[in-house]
């Protein structure tokens, strides 16, 4: 299984729908989530991080987690064509049992299109 | 506020020619990161570094060597470069296991 895992995609949607991008992840201890956004030719920015399991939302973006279930969720609503782009789950890995979560592997990115 | 820096933006090298790529940030962030990006491919980690004079391998670390001796720059050194490191690279740092801030990257061509 790879470190992190990512619906293949691509995923489109029409504006004003709800887009939904999922991720599981190896590691049991994982304590830190993250959602980027990739637009083409540029750097991956940061849409959201999550810590704890349950929803947490900022504006038109919620990320979901269950550290359980060892799964991470990112939806959209009310997609807008601006949305269109590449979006990257992000997790802490351990190098090994016992060592630090500093490595941050990210999963093959889901490309999403919202067409008007 | 430079945050992480990147040079250079573009480079061509010819089969068997190293090189460094260099990487500093402004933010006095304690881990650094190496990513390279192949097309429609996510992020893969070649180096990454949780402070001054420690570095680890990652997932792809062949045919490239790191060194961290300040806080603020962590090179990525390709030694023999070879057509399968044509990529784009990106430099990455954060001050702990949260968010990373990412640079603009490299676009690498090796003919």
């Amino acid at each position: 299984q790879k470190e992190v895992e990512q619906n293949s995609g691509p995923l489109s949607v029409p504006e004003g729908a709800i887009a939904s991008l999922n991720c599981t992840y190896s590691d049991r201890v994982s304590q830190s989530f993250f959602w980027y956004r990739q637009y083409s030719g540029k750097s991956p920015e940061l849409i959201m991080s999550i810590y704890s399991n349950g929803d947490k939302e900022d504006g038109r973006f919620t990320a979901q987690l269950n550290k359980a279930s060892q799964y991470v969720s990112l939806l959209i609503r009310d997609s807008q064509p601006s949305d269109s782009a590449t979006y990257l789950c992000a997790v802490n890995i351990r190098a090994y049992r016992g060592s630090t979560l500093g490595r941050l592997y990210f999963g093959r990115g889901t490309q999403l299109t919202v067409w008007p | 506020n430079a945050g992480v820096t990147q040079t250079p933006k573009f480079r061509i090298l010819k089969i068997g020619q190293s090189m460094t790529l260099q990487c500093a940030q402004d933010m006095n962030h304690n881990y650094m990161y190496w990513y390279r990006q192949d097309p429609g491919m996510g992020l893969k980690l070649i180096y990454y570094s949780v402070g001054a004079g420690i570095t680890d391998k990652g997932e792809v670390p062949n045919g490239y060597n790191v060194s961290r001796s300040t806080t603020e720059d962590f090179p990525l050194r390709l030694e023999l470069a070879a057509p399968s490191q044509t990529s784009v690279y990106f430099c990455a740092s954060r001050p702990s296991e949260t968010e990373a801030f990412f640079g603009q990257g490299t676009r690498l061509t090796v003919v």
